[in-house]
């Protein structure tokens, strides 16, 4: 079956401009996770959804980061009033349930360059 | 701020050697798992370990995990070129949410 699928691959917007990143994850899948990656590091958690709701929102940096999962499949990631710092790659991730603490499946990501 | 660490940073062999890669973490977790990743895009799932468990197998990965020491351990034996990538150890932490807490990864090279 089809994997954790991204769009836009890449994104390059102005500093100051609103970003909306999607994310669609497994089919059939409760959870929803997306994480941040800058060059040469690991990626970090920003937000957790189980089914509709953000279950833990504490990874997002600040106010200007917001995510939303309405239907509890499709979830989108917004930043407002971008900063050059926000560049990264944005990284979604998916799993069956979110109580048994297992692997994640992850999609291709999302470049976010900020000029 | 991360809670893994690993070692080496970057690790560079002959193929059809064996490649170890170290974790360390700092508070108690449920499970470690490692991750792999080309191209600094999408990661793929490696290997899951429990806090109970102490050694685990997978085709030509060997993890295991020493509580004790907050520390894992990653072997891949008879390396390819294909292995090259990045590999990160990841950990969920007990009583904490769903979420991974990452390394900053080993960057490995297979020489042909």
């Amino acid at each position: 079956g089809a994997g954790v699928s991204q769009t836009p691959s890449n994104k390059v917007t102005e500093k100051g401009k609103y970003v909306e990143l999607r994310c669609d994850p497994i089919s059939g899948h409760t959870a929803l996770y997306w994480y941040r990656q800058s060059l040469g590091q690991g990626p970090e958690f920003l937000i957790y959804f189980q089914g509709t709701g953000a279950a833990d929102d504490s990874g997002l940096p600040n106010d200007r980061f917001f995510a939303v999962r309405p239907e509890g499949s499709v979830s989108t990631l917004k930043i407002q009033r971008t900063e050059r710092g926000d560049s990264a790659v944005y990284l979604c991730a998916s799993s069956r349930t979110g109580s048994n603490y297992g692997e994640q499946y992850f999609g291709p990501g999302t470049r976010l360059t900020v000029t | 701020s991360q809670q893994g660490e690993e070692d080496p940073q970057a690790l560079s062999i002959q193929e059809g050697e064996n490649a170890t890669m170290n974790c360390s973490y700092k508070t108690s977790i449920n499970n470690l798992q490692w991750y792999r990743q080309n191209s600094g895009r999408g990661l793929v799932h490696l290997i899951l370990i429990r806090s109970n468990e102490r050694e685990k197998h997978s085709g030509r990965l060997r993890v295991t995990l020493d509580t004790s020491k907050k520390s894992s351990s990653l072997l891949i034996t008879a390396s390819r070129a294909a292995d090259t990538a990045s590999y990160f150890c990841a950990t969920v932490i007990i009583q904490g949410a769903q979420k991974l807490v990452f390394g900053q990864g080993t960057r490995l090279t297979i020489n042909p």
